[in-house]
């Protein structure tokens, strides 16, 4: 899988957009940019995921730039449950779900009322 | 989207202690599950890779004879912790793999090991 990189820590302002940089400047042209979140004491929760378009869905939108080497998610509106580790990971997609998964160490998002 | 859980939500233990997770995929049939240990502001360390009727594949530098798995059935996997010590404690997270590469994670288990 490819590496990521993440800035350690972020602010936001409720209400304000989030916007959640990665870069992963060696990525494979099958691997795709997945995103997961995981607020204290919970598991890591799923929150969207892209090969090389934009992509959009009820939690999150993922901005993936051309040359694929970094990718920005972005919550629209945070929300102070928006509060969490967000975790970039780099990987083949497969039906089969197999392939192990490893974490880096992720943004913790502070949302401040 | 797919639902994993887990078993006890949060357990405290004597030392010597056997403790017992499980990790269900409820709306899933999942072959192979992944189970993490996550200690006080780290990240997500993967510890081994579940395997439905067979052995399971350990990370290096996981003992697997102190964590033992089963996976038994294509929704249940079990982790025991054999004669947990303090060091042991820490949370505990399974994950179940679906459609395109998605992965699901159950809510966790705090062990917590006197």
């Amino acid at each position: 899988d490819a590496k990521t990189t993440q800035p350690t820590s972020m602010d936001c302002a409720e209400g304000r957009a989030a916007n959640l940089p990665c870069n992963h400047s060696t990525i494979s042209g099958n691997e795709y940019v997945y995103w997961y979140r995981q607020i204290h004491s919970q598991g890591p929760q799923y929150i969207i995921h892209g090969l090389k378009n934009n992509e959009t869905n009820e939690m999150a939108s993922l901005i993936i730039t051309e040359d694929r080497k970094s990718s920005t998610l972005i919550l629209p509106h945070a929300t102070l449950r928006d509060t969490a580790v967000y975790y970039c990971i780099v990987r083949v997609a497969n039906s089969g779900g197999y392939q192990k998964v490893t974490f880096g160490t992720g943004t913790k998002l502070q949302v401040i009322p | 989207g797919a639902v994993v859980s887990q078993h006890p939500s949060r357990v405290i233990c004597k030392s010597g202690t056997s403790v017992k997770i499980e990790c269900r995929s409820l709306d899933f049939q999942a072959t192979t599950m992944f189970w993490y240990r996550q200690f006080p502001k780290q990240s997500l360390m993967l510890m081994a890779t579940s395997n439905e009727g067979s052995k399971a594949t350990y990370e290096q530098g996981v003992e697997k004879d102190k964590f033992l798995i089963n996976h038994a059935s294509l929704t249940l996997s079990t982790l025991t912790v054999a004669s947990a010590h303090p060091e042991d404690s820490s949370f505990y997270i399974c994950s179940a793999g679906g459609q395109g590469g998605l992965r699901f994670f159950g809510p966790g288990t705090r062990l917590t090991v006197l």
